[in-house]
């Protein structure tokens, strides 16, 4: 069974530039989220997303991060403009249904903003 | 917030002692996972335990719960270099989703 993909790897932009970061879920995962983990400390969730439906937006900085999933599969994550403050990881992580269920993690976007 | 929050920071065990390492939370949970995390690599699951459930084994970890106190630990036995890495305890409370803590750094040394 595939893990959760993610791309790209690594990303270095300037300060007040865009960037965006794709996910695929494990197939068949309803249940799709974005994490942000700055170093040293535990993921931070970002949004939450049941099929194409947002669940948890509570700590997404809507200003200048936005998500989407069409179609219930794929999905991306944007900030635009970045700061230097969003210098992280951001993590991709799928389950079957809902945060009861375990959640599976992709290797992450390692962002740097300079 | 129920944020977890493990402790110690960081701990140094030689190859062959067990590791315990534990976790606080502040309000009521549905369950709670333990995490690992390697350098450089992603977080993989390492076990879920349910509310109603005080204890959980899955090879060579034991995992307890004790909701009065609202505490979890994490225990590794027989340490490996392998076992090297970042664990993070993530609650899950009531129609909330999970909060992962600032996890516990843990160097197995040959």
């Amino acid at each position: 069974e595939a893990g959760v993909a993610q791309s790209p790897r690594y990303k270095i932009i300037e300060k007040r530039q865009s960037v965006a970061f794709w996910c695929n879920p494990i197939s068949g995962h309803a249940t799709l989220y974005w994490y942000q983990q700055i170093l040293g400390q535990g993921p931070k969730l970002l949004i939450q997303f049941q099929n194409n439906g947002v669940v948890d937006d509570s700590q997404l900085p809507k200003d200048r991060f936005s998500a989407e999933r069409l179609k219930g599969v794929d999905s991306t994550l944007k900030i635009q403009p970045a700061k230097l403050e969003d210098s992280a990881v951001y993590l991709c992580a799928s389950s079957l249904m809902g945060a009861k269920e375990t959640q599976y993690f992709g290797p992450g976007t390692r962002l740097l903003v300079l | 917030s129920q944020q977890g929050e493990e402790d110690p920071q960081a701990l140094s065990i030689q190859e062959g002692e067990n590791a315990t390492m534990n976790c606080s939370y502040k309000t009521s949970i549905n369950n709670l996972q333990w995490y690992r995390q390697n350098s450089g690599r992603g977080l993989v699951h390492l076990i879920l335990i349910r509310s109603n459930e005080r204890e959980k084994h899955s090879g060579r970890l034991r995992v307890t719960l004790d909701t009065s106190k609202k505490s979890s630990s994490l225990l590794i036995t027989a340490s490996r270099a392998a076992d090297t890495a970042s664990y993070f305890c993530a609650t899950e409370g009531y129609g909330q989703n999970f909060v992962f803590g600032p996890g516990t750094r843990l160097s197995v040394l040959p």
